[in-house]
């Protein structure tokens, strides 16, 4: 069956620190990926899209890594700020939009 | 700035009833969402809609049916709720699903609580 897993539930970091963020998937053939954020009681707003034949894409100071081989793509947060708290979602587009359960990342001032 | 509005955003509803949740989008998108998120379980797709009077069930149809009359407007429609359906409902609008890879505008939830 097909499955999106990301790391663990909850990501707690220094402030200036990056955070590392994992997604993977199993039986997909994604023609592309997404993270969006997601703060408490509010929609996922949209991050960055990275495809396929992309290795990686940057955004001020988000990254985002995808390994087609691997299966999995990498989302970094460097030099974390308090701001940066929220939880982040992985979406693959298959013939539709799916997503993980998410990681939420608290940055400790 | 694309608008995802969703009419109410805290309901509480006995078992039993019907329970309507309205979405209206202004950027004229094709494509209409519903999903339903609980914690530990991510966002799951109930129900999504390509065009006006066309639907294709998602992952979770069981106990929902939808509605779209007009393009700007998508509603979840709970026939008979039931306490495992409280939870957050999340509508979202987009352009076309292709290879482009057009992004999800959400709206901000309706949190439904069902006694």
């Amino acid at each position: 069956s097909q499955k999106i897993e990301q790391n663990s539930e909850a990501l707690n970091i220094q402030e200036g620190k990056t955070a590392t963020l994992t997604c993977n998937y199993t039986n997909y053939s994604p023609a592309y990926l997404q993270w969006y954020r997601q703060d408490p009681g509010r929609g996922p707003v949209f991050l960055l899209l990275i495809r396929e034949n992309e290795k990686e894409k940057r955004k001020e100071r988000l990254k985002v890594t995808f390994d087609t081989t691997l299966k999995q793509s990498l989302f970094h947060i460097t030099a974390s700020q308090p701001a940066d708290s929220a939880t982040y979602l992985c979406a693959l587009r298959d013939y539709k939009l799916s997503f993980g359960a998410g990681t939420t990342v608290t940055v400790r001032a | 700035d694309v608008k995802v509005t969703q009419s109410s955003r805290y309901l509480v509803k006995r078992t039993g009833e019907k329970v309507f949740l309205e979405c209206v989008q202004d950027m004229d998108h094709e494509n209409m969402f519903w999903y339903r998120q609980d914690p530990g379980l991510g966002l799951r797709l109930i129900y999504f809609s390509y065009d006006v009077k066309m639907k294709e069930k998602g992952d979770i149809p069981e106990g929902y049916s939808v509605s779209r009359e007009k393009k700007e407007r998508f509603s979840l429609i709970l026939e008979s709720a039931s306490t495992n359906q409280t939870s957050m409902y999340l509508c979202a609008s987009s352009l076309s699903l292709g290879s482009s890879g057009n992004t999800i505008y959400f709206g901000e939830g309706s949190w439904l609580t069902v006694v």
